[in-house]
């Protein structure tokens, strides 16, 4: 069974960036398409962008494009997204997401979530 | 404004059936692309609850089910507990977004 852990709550100042990352357990990172799905508080679910394993490239929703850069390292299974140019409206839970393993689309179901970082951005 | 569009809430008495919609667009649920479902329960992360439509995942009990019709889709569950309080969220694929989007979200009561 997959498990996503990600890492901890963080504090940043307006204009700051910061950078999530994600662990994978039970699979490898290369078996996987991972993406990004943020919620800020008492609002619903915003997709941020997801890894396109045919392509090999990370497709980005508009809203967030060049300001949001998601990386991993297979060497570690472990997944990156950060978001730069922070303003008080980034302030959410931050999930990795990914799809199910042997999928052929890189967009659909994500089957198993991380437990979600808290990114408070306040001066 | 969220593309796919939710009742913010809806409620039900303990064993009843409530339905929760999904309207999308001729770019996303319109278009042919799949509709999936997913239940937040209180400071907890979302869980895939349905996919492609009408599929369950395995653990999910069969009171949950999908169907899609034209631009919409419905999640309905039937013999409604206390324990399914909780978000119900729709996703699907938006062609001219190119990218998944979510609907905004409904919280389902239980009475």
């Amino acid at each position: 069974q997959v498990q996503l852990v990600q890492s901890g709550a963080e504090v940043k100042k307006p204009g700051a960036s910061v950078k999530v990352s994600c662990k994978v357990s039970g699979y490898t990172l290369t078996e996987l398409s991972m993406h990004w799905v943020r919620q800020a508080p008492g609002k619903g679910l915003e997709w941020m962008g997801g890894f396109d394993p045919e392509d090999g490239e990370t497709i980005y929703a508009q809203k967030f494009q060049g300001r949001v850069t998601m990386t991993e390292d297979t060497s570690t299974d472990t997944a990156y997204m950060e978001l730069s140019s922070l303003r008080s409206e980034d302030t959410a839970v931050y999930y990795c997401a990914h799809r199910p393993r042997g999928s052929l689309l890189w967009f659909g179901e994500l089957s198993n979530w991380g437990q979600g970082t808290l990114v408070t951005v306040s001066s | 404004q969220s593309v796919l569009t939710q009742p913010p809430s809806v409620s039900g008495a303990p064993g009843q059936r409530v339905t929760i919609s999904c309207t999308g667009s001729s770019s996303n649920i319109g278009a042919g692309y799949d509709v999936h479902w997913y239940q937040q329960l209180p400071g907890t992360a979302p869980k895939l609850l349905i996919y492609g439509n009408s599929n369950r995942p395995s653990g999910v009990p069969d009171r949950f089910s999908g169907s899609k019709s034209g631009t919409s889709a419905s999640l309905a569950i039937s013999g409604l507990q206390a324990e399914d309080e909780a978000d119900y969220y729709c996703q699907s694929y938006d062609s001219s977004l190119s990218g998944s989007v979510f609907g905004g979200g409904t919280k389902l009561t239980v009475l």
